[in-house]
């Protein structure tokens, strides 16, 4: 089956750093991904749509400019969380669509001290 | 912007009992999955449903999908602790990009 790939599965940042997210389908080209973020008990919310070849389109109250999404190639999407607070600590999972299937990345989970 | 309100938000049940949890759409369902997830961990999908009155299961997990009422329930027959986890649906648009959304989540302990 389809399988998505994130890297890294877990990262440790300092405050004011920033971290880049990968999001890779390895066996599937997808022109669209998406980004979701969790906080601990509660469900995920969808962040943004990645679009390969032009700009990403954020959900409401999401700040483009805090989390840079780059679509870089057709297998790829990054997601680069810029000045990271503690407040960013959370969980995100990727996901791209094959078909009218989902699949999903198995997640990163994102300190900031 | 179509929202996914799961109910109950959490349950705690004794080992061996039934449960259901319920996914209401504030939109036409077009398909609904249902997946079970830990915090911190990949989500695991469990079954798909497209059709009203689909019925689908998976071991002791039954889902079903009224699409007049929009909305879809799951139901899990003599519980086990195995079972406990954030139990989380989601939708996607009929057409487009495939914007795929999720319920609110229903967290679940199993007590042994």
């Amino acid at each position: 089956g389809a399988v998505v790939s994130q890297h890294p599965s877990w990262v440790i940042c300092k405050s004011g750093t920033s971290v880049k997210i990968e999001c890779r389908s390895l066996d599937f080209q997808a022109t669209t991904m998406f980004w979701y973020r969790q906080f601990p008990k509660q469900s995920l919310m969808l962040m943004a749509t990645s679009n390969e070849g032009s700009k990403a389109t954020y959900e409401q109250g999401v700040e483009k400019d805090k989390f840079l999404i780059n679509h870089a190639s057709l297998t790829l999407s990054t997601l680069t969380v810029t000045s990271a607070h503690p407040e960013d600590s959370s969980f995100y999972i990727c996901s791209a669509p094959r078909g009218r299937e989902q699949y999903f990345g198995p997640g990163t989970r994102l300190t900031v001290t | 912007s179509q929202e996914l309100e799961q109910s109950p938000q959490s349950l705690i049940v004794q080992e061996g009992k039934n449960l259901t949890i319920n996914c209401t759409s504030s939109k036409t369902l077009y398909g609904l999955y249902w997946y079970k997830q830990k915090y911190g961990e990949g989500l695991i999908f469990l079954m798909m449903l497209q059709k009203g009155g689909e019925e689908k299961s998976h071991e002791k997990i039954t889902a079903k999908l009224d699409e007049k009422k929009q909305q879809s329930s799951l139901h899990i027959t003599a519980s086990q602790p195995s079972h406990a986890g954030i139990y989380l649906c989601g939708a996607d648009k009929p057409s487009g990009t495939y914007k795929y959304i999720f319920g609110t989540g229903t967290r679940l302990k199993v007590l042994a």
